[in-house]
């Protein structure tokens, strides 16, 4: 069974600091990844994601992430953060169309940039 | 381009009554649409999985008589809570798959049932 798991509720970083936010998965074959941020009261938005290829794959605003096969992690990353990168980070991952191509969502983790 | 739209945005009904949630794909043909909901703080949780034309697959502990999914045509899905109750109120977003395998998200609607 897929399954994603997100083990920080929370990332504190300072601002124009680094930021890591980590994902691990579990699918047969090989998967798609995904990264999406939620703004509070609003609907998810895509960052980025991985189907194959390079293992480093850059999104929107400055993120990436980097797909480790051995490790089964698709940590995103960002060199440096913003106050307004602050919100709720949701790790994605799906079986290749062909399967049961559902999204699982991992639990969320929530990034606070201060100044 | 193609997007998702859900109608409506947010939604206040008492308890018992029953709530229609639309979800239209724009300039694609939405194969599969998943229906998913969240609750405040948390992450969101499939209930159910549509094929235009048949029946909806349910995740477990989900109720197909609660929680009813039509797929009618490739553009339209609709997510009727019916006698709805205050733990129904969540947060509701659609997900529509194209014929290319791609995914779009709709905005969201936010049920709260007093």
């Amino acid at each position: 069974a897929q399954s994603v798991a997100q083990p920080e509720d929370q990332v504190n970083v300072a601002e124009g600091n680094p930021l890591t936010v980590k994902c691990t998965y579990s699918v047969s074959g090989n998967p798609y990844l995904f990264w999406y941020v939620q703004y509070p009261n609003r609907g998810l938005q895509f960052l980025l994601k991985y189907i194959t290829g390079d293992n480093l794959v850059k999104g929107s605003y400055g993120f990436e992430a980097e797909f480790n096969k051995s490790q089964t992690s698709f940590h995103l990353k960002k060199p440096s953060a913003l106050v307004s990168d602050s919100a709720l980070y949701f790790c994605a991952v799906r079986a290749p169309r062909g399967g049961y191509n559902k999204l699982i969502f991992g639990a969320g983790t929530r990034l606070a940039v201060h100044p | 381009g193609a997007v998702v739209s859900q109608h409506p945005s947010w939604v206040i009904c008492k308890s018992g009554t029953s709530v229609k949630i639309e979800c239209r794909s724009l300039d694609f043909q939405a194969t599969t649409m998943f229906w998913y909901r969240q609750f405040p703080k948390q992450s969101l949780m499939l209930m159910a999985t549509s094929n235009e034309g048949s029946k909806a697959t349910y995740e477990q502990g989900v109720e197909k008589d609660k929680f009813l999914i039509n797929h009618a045509s490739l553009t339209l899905s609709t997510l009727t809570v019916t006698s709805a109750h205050p733990e129904d109120s969540s947060f509701y977003i659609c997900i529509g798959t194209s014929r290319t395998d791609t995914q779009y998200f709709g905005p969201g609607t936010r049920l709260t049932v007093l």
